[in-house]
């Protein structure tokens, strides 16, 4: 297994763009989570997913901020209009249902710089 | 709420020194408390976590329910132990949050 694939793993783009990072867990992993990482407030929890279902995302900073996850093998986070201030590392990572709970397998991160 | 609090963005020491990374919660339910570590230029990774009550890479943590820590420790410090270390709390939900992370530099 390649572990957790996320694409690309460096965007940059202007400000009011679009950004689509992309997430592919490990197979036969229920679970997927989305971080962000800055210098300033360390790794926070956007969102997780469980059976693609969306468990909680009470970490999503605004409407600016959706995800998606159409299949086991595959979620979305979007950002429509990007600001700078959503330059950070994503990453997206992946845990079993049962055994090994709450025990991640992270992606390398997608840097994005907002200009 | 869940919560995790580091207080030491950066703490650095000697080689041969030891080492106490602080990790504080709050949680109301029976917490699982993990360390993961990301050396440069590789990936988040689990260390360790509190109920293997295992040594790894020579490092150490026990859960302190009384004082709601989990602090992260090494007799000895090496120079490749130097990182950033984020401590983690996980709920039976299987939600898992972070600390802000410490940044341990090692020196020779």
């Amino acid at each position: 297994d390649a572990g957790v694939i996320q694409s690309p793993r460096h965007e940059v783009t202007e400000m009011g763009q679009e950004v689509t990072l992309r997430c592919k867990p490990i197979s036969g992993h229920n679970s997927l989570f989305w971080y962000r990482q800055t210098m300033m407030r360390g790794l926070e929890l956007l969102i997780y997913f469980n059976n693609n279902v969306p468990i909680d995302d009470s970490g999503m900073p605004e409407d600016r901020f959706s995800a998606k996850m159409p299949n086991a093998s595959f979620s979305t986070l979007k950002i429509q209009p990007s600001e700078p201030r959503d330059s950070a590392v994503y990453f997206c990572a992946s845990s079993p249902d049962r055994v090994g709970a709450n025990v991640l397998t992270f992606g390398a991160g997608s840097r994005l710089t907002v200009l | 709420a869940q919560r995790v609090t580091q207080p030491e963005k950066l703490l650095s020491v000697f080689k041969g020194a030891p080492v106490e990374l602080k990790c504080n919660y709050s949680y109301s339910g029976s917490p699982e408390l993990f360390w993961y570590v990301q050396y440069s230029r590789q990936r988040l990774q689990l260390l360790l976590r509190h109920i293997s009550r295992e040594s790894i890479k020579g490092f150490t943590a026990d859960l302190n329910k009384g004082e709601t820590s989990f602090h992260l420790k090494k007799p000895f410090a090496q120079e490749e132990d130097s990182a950033m270390y984020y401590c983690a709390l996980g709920n039976q939900g299987g939600k898992l949050i972070f600390g802000q992370g410490t940044e341990l530099s090692v020196k020779p």
